[in-house]
């Protein structure tokens, strides 16, 4: 079944401590996207990638970095991560049609739980 | 830009009766919505969308919502609440060009 995977699924880090978690999916969708979910929060866009066109939302720390080497893998590294990023790290995909960049429904992974001690 | 607001963080409802989850929306053109829901540590499944098609939409595990333009509404409803129903449910509204934007949910118990 095509899907969108997320390794590790609990990732334990420490304060500080870049930590880097994967998203791979066999869609083959264009658009990929990580979120940030906090405890009875909605998810919060943290950026996507559009083709190999990155978009970051105006409020992501910097602290925060994407890459996608293929259409099929996304990762997002956390360079020095604090205690107020524990939190659901969720991948998502989507098709994107033509110049008007149209988004359709997304497709979610599981998530990753990040602990950070 | 397009926006979402779910009344309610929490509803309850016994089994076996009607669900009802409201979610209006915001938005300057047409949107699409879409009804999420997400089971704990898992992540977001899609339940339902309405894309300018019908204005009743029928998905998964018998949910069902209709789009309101007048009252610029799409409540998500089932007719007998099922144990397995307990979740947390997100709706969302997207326009051509811009990102998706959820909702803060809805957490819904189901009481036996």
């Amino acid at each position: 079944d095509a899907m969108v995977i997320q390794n590790p699924r609990y990732q334990v880090t420490q304060f500080g401590k870049p930590v880097t978690l994967s998203c791979s999916q066999t869609l083959n969708h264009n658009v990929m996207y990580w979120y940030q979910q906090k405890s009875s929060q909605a998810p919060k866009l943290l950026f996507h990638y559009y083709d190999k066109d990155f978009n970051n939302e105006a409020d992501t720390p910097d602290n925060f970095q994407s890459r996608r080497p293929n259409t099929s893998f996304c990762f997002l590294d956390i360079r020095s991560p604090g205690l107020g990023d524990a939190a659901m790290y969720l991948c998502a995909t989507s098709k994107g049609q033509g110049t008007t960049r149209s988004y359709n429904e997304q497709f979610f992974g599981p998530g990753t739980r990040l602990t950070v001690l | 830009a397009q926006s979402v607001t779910q009344l309610g963080s929490h509803v309850s409802v016994s089994e076996g009766a009607l669900v009802l989850l409201r979610c209006n929306y915001s938005s300057s053109v047409p949107p699409y919505l879409f009804w999420y829901v997400q089971y704990p540590n898992q992540g977001l499944q899609l339940l339902l969308k309405y894309t300018s098609a019908a204005t009743l939409v029928k998905g998964i595990n018998g949910f069902e919502a209709e789009f309101k333009k007048s009252e610029t509404s799409f409540h998500l409803t089932k007719p007998s609440a099922h144990m397995s129903d307990a979740a947390e449910y997100f709706c969302a509204v997207s326009v051509p060009g811009n990102d998706m934007r959820f909702g803060a949910g809805t957490r819904l118990t189901v009481k036996p």
